[in-house]
């Protein structure tokens, strides 16, 4: 079944620990996104992809990275985890059609990361 | 610059109608998103409109008026299962999403 995975769903991990949050999809989209969203606030993009070996930076400040060396697969890494890290985390996933402006994103369940 | 305002919390009752307005500024524009989203989980797609006018899907439909930089989502029949937030999201020029900061939508008995 198509799908798309976050692990892990929940962590709770100590200031200045370095920690990857895992994002998989099967439905074989090109685009991938990462966004930050605190309780009742939007969603800000951190970071997406437009294909394999394609990471781009969002508009919230970046304090992690991503990679995307095969199409399913787009971690995100926080080098130096610290408490203003604490936050919910979702990936996303959508077909990528430059003359199709209808992308429906696809969200992943979310990680909710607590920074002690 | 981009901005969507929709109001932060409705009240409705069960049975009844409800609409949710977002407005917003925009420079460049490729169509407007409703995302729904319960309490800790991720959003689910909705609607999108590009066109001005009604796109009606079972007891949801949404509005879209591109002069005046306003849509509504429309639920009718109001269930409990309806309680949730829902997501305004303007695709931008760079078919990017920009988010708004969400309606929650409380059903009452």
């Amino acid at each position: 079944e198509a799908d798309i995975y976050q692990t892990p769903r929940y962590l709770v991990i100590g200031t200045g620990k370095k920690i990857t949050l895992e994002c998989s999809q099967t439905m074989g989209h090109d685009k991938m996104y990462w966004y930050q969203q605190d309780p009742g606030m939007e969603l800000h993009l951190i970071h997406y992809s437009y294909g394999v070996n394609s990471t781009e930076k969002g508009d919230l400040s970046s304090e992690s990275t991503v990679s995307r060396i095969r199409t399913e697969h787009f971690p995100l890494t926080l080098e130096s985890a610290r408490p203003s890290h604490t936050s919910q985390y979702l990936c996303a996933s959508s077909d990528h059609r430059p003359n199709d402006s209808y992308n429906e994103q696809f969200f992943g369940p979310g990680t909710r990361l607590t920074v002690l | 610059g981009q901005n969507i305002d929709q109001p932060t919390e409705m009240t409705a009752t069960e049975g009844a109608i409800v609409q949710i307005n977002c407005t917003y500024q925009t420079s460049g524009f490729n169509g407007l998103f409703w995302y729904q989203q319960h309490a800790g989980e991720a959003p689910t797609f909705l609607s999108y409109n590009v066109l001005d006018g009604l796109e009606e899907k079972g007891r949801f439909s949404s509005f879209l008026s591109r002069s005046k930089g306003y849509s509504y989502l429309l639920l009718k029949e109001l269930q409990m299962k309806d309680s949730a937030s829902y997501l305004c999201a303007l695709m931008d020029s760079n078919y990017q999403l920009i988010w708004g900061a969400g309606t929650k939508l409380i059903i009452k008995p």
